[in-house]
């Protein structure tokens, strides 16, 4: 079977620097990718990751290690509006489907 | 601009009535889906398309169905909602593109059961 874990809760304030892990079992492993939740909305995309390093798309950086079934999400400089639940998804090799991880959800404080 | 249309966005219906939601899309991607989400849970798969090839997740209840009847639209029917199934309904779409599978969300329907 297939299973992810992250944190539940992270808190951190207004400008800091937060990481969320994501450890993964799964089979048939492709890539990992990374969603944004805000409380009522839609997940939206924020990251992928197929290959080994750090990926960067302006305050938000993602990070896989296949070898430690291992990832996390950076976001620097964290403002208000970065309150939200973030969810890993490893994307399996042989579809086209997302196994989600349960969330983490990130409190940002003034 | 290109996007995932659901409707309708909230939706009440009583215990055992049939539903129907309904997804739209305009960014021409051959796989949609839809999930379920409850209240601080991970979006549940329960079933996506490639084109016309419909797969369904092995857990996802008789209860629910789907149809594609074209590229654009989607629909889920449950047939017989029970109270269990008061969720947030959230359909996405992705390229199809082997391996990369970035996933657009629709903005869900709220589904209440009475």
């Amino acid at each position: 079977g297939q299973s992810l874990e992250q944190p539940s809760e992270v808190t951190a304030v207004e400008g800091a620097i937060v990481q969320i892990n994501c450890t993964y079992q799964t089979s048939g492993f492709y890539g990992l990718s990374w969603y944004q939740q805000h409380d009522g909305g839609a997940p939206t995309f924020l990251s992928y990751n197929a290959l080994d390093g750090l990926e960067e798309t302006g305050r938000f950086s993602s990070f896989l290690s296949r070898s430690d079934s291992y990832g996390y999400l950076l976001l620097q400089e964290l403002q208000m509006k970065d309150s939200a639940s973030y969810f890993c998804a490893v994307i399996m090799d042989s579809s086209y489907k997302l196994i989600f991880g349960s969330g983490t959800r990130l409190l940002v404080r003034p | 601009d290109a996007m995932v249309i659901q409707n309708p966005r909230y939706q009440v219906t009583q215990f055992g009535k049939p539903v129907t939601l309904s997804c739209s899309q305009t960014l021409n991607h051959n796989v949609m889906y839809w999930y379920q989400q409850k209240s601080s849970q991970a979006p549940k798969l329960l079933f996506h398309y490639y084109d016309k090839d419909f797969n369904n997740e092995a857990d996802t209840p008789d209860n629910f169905q789907s149809r594609r009847p074209n590229t654009s639209f989607c629909f889920l029917d449950i047939r017989s909602p029970g109270l269990g199934d008061a969720a947030m309904y959230l359909c996405a779409t992705s390229s199809g593109e082997r391996g990369y599978n970035e996933q657009f969300f629709g903005p869900g329907t709220r589904l209440t059961v009475l």
